[in-house]
């Protein structure tokens, strides 16, 4: 069984420019959620993909947007980028069965905005 | 608004000491509950999930107990070993299957 990936594992931006980070979900898992994790604190909720549509949405701006594909896998796009968007990135698949919130995480992407 | 909290956000122990973290959640529709293990530079990690019909689960070396009164869960780790320092998060999913919502995390360090 294949666990869940991502990429690249750091990534240093300059403020205003755009980033797009990649999700690998865990074999046979369909739904994909991303996490933003600033650090000292826990993951924040940024949205999900179900069968390549958007399943639910935190609260982040317009400039956080996502895509799944057919294989399930998964981009998060940043646009306009600010200081304030350097964190942990995590990206984390699940199954989606009624009743089943079990999500698994990837080891995450760091972005550093500068 | 809604959120989970954590009373303690570190823990130093003895290596073989038991551990207890606990969290406090206000999300009332909260009807899932799961702790993960943060390690330094790697993604969070599932160790034990407990729903609200329980009020106490057990996997290996881990106990969760959950209660719905106080709203409050917490994590026993036995025999606490040096490969158990991390930052132990609990979560909670309110009512809905596409969101946890995170408190700040406890840091459990295991001195040898």
């Amino acid at each position: 069984e294949t666990g869940v990936t991502q990429s690249p594992t750091h990534l240093i931006k300059t403020r205003g420019q755009q980033v797009t980070l990649r999700c690998s979900s865990q074999s046979g898992h369909n739904t994909v959620s991303w996490y933003q994790q600033a650090l000292g604190q826990g993951p924040q909720f940024i949205f999900q993909y179900y069968r390549e549509e958007e399943n639910g949405r935190g609260n982040f701006p317009p400039r956080f947007s996502g895509l799944q594909f057919p294989n399930y896998s998964s981009e998060l796009n940043v646009n306009a980028l600010e200081l304030d968007d350097s964190a942990l990135y995590l990206c984390a698949s699940s199954l989606n069965l009624a009743g089943s919130y079990e999500q698994y995480f990837g080891p995450g992407t760091r972005l550093t905005v500068t | 608004g809604e959120n989970v909290g954590l009373h303690l956000p570190t823990l130093s122990v003895q290596e073989g000491d038991n551990s207890i973290i606990n969290c406090a959640y206000s999300n009332s529709a909260s009807d899932y509950f799961i702790w993960y293990k943060q390690e330094s530079g790697k993604g969070p990690q599932f160790i034990i999930d407990i729903r609200s019909n329980m009020d106490k689960r057990q996997g290996q070396r881990v106990t969760v107990l959950l209660n719905k009164t106080v709203k409050h869960l917490s994590l026993q780790i036995a025999a606490t070993q040096p490969g158990d320092s991390a930052v132990y998060f609990c979560s909670e999913s309110g009512g809905s299957n596409y969101k946890l919502t995170f408190g700040k995390g406890t840091l459990l360090t295991v001195n040898p």
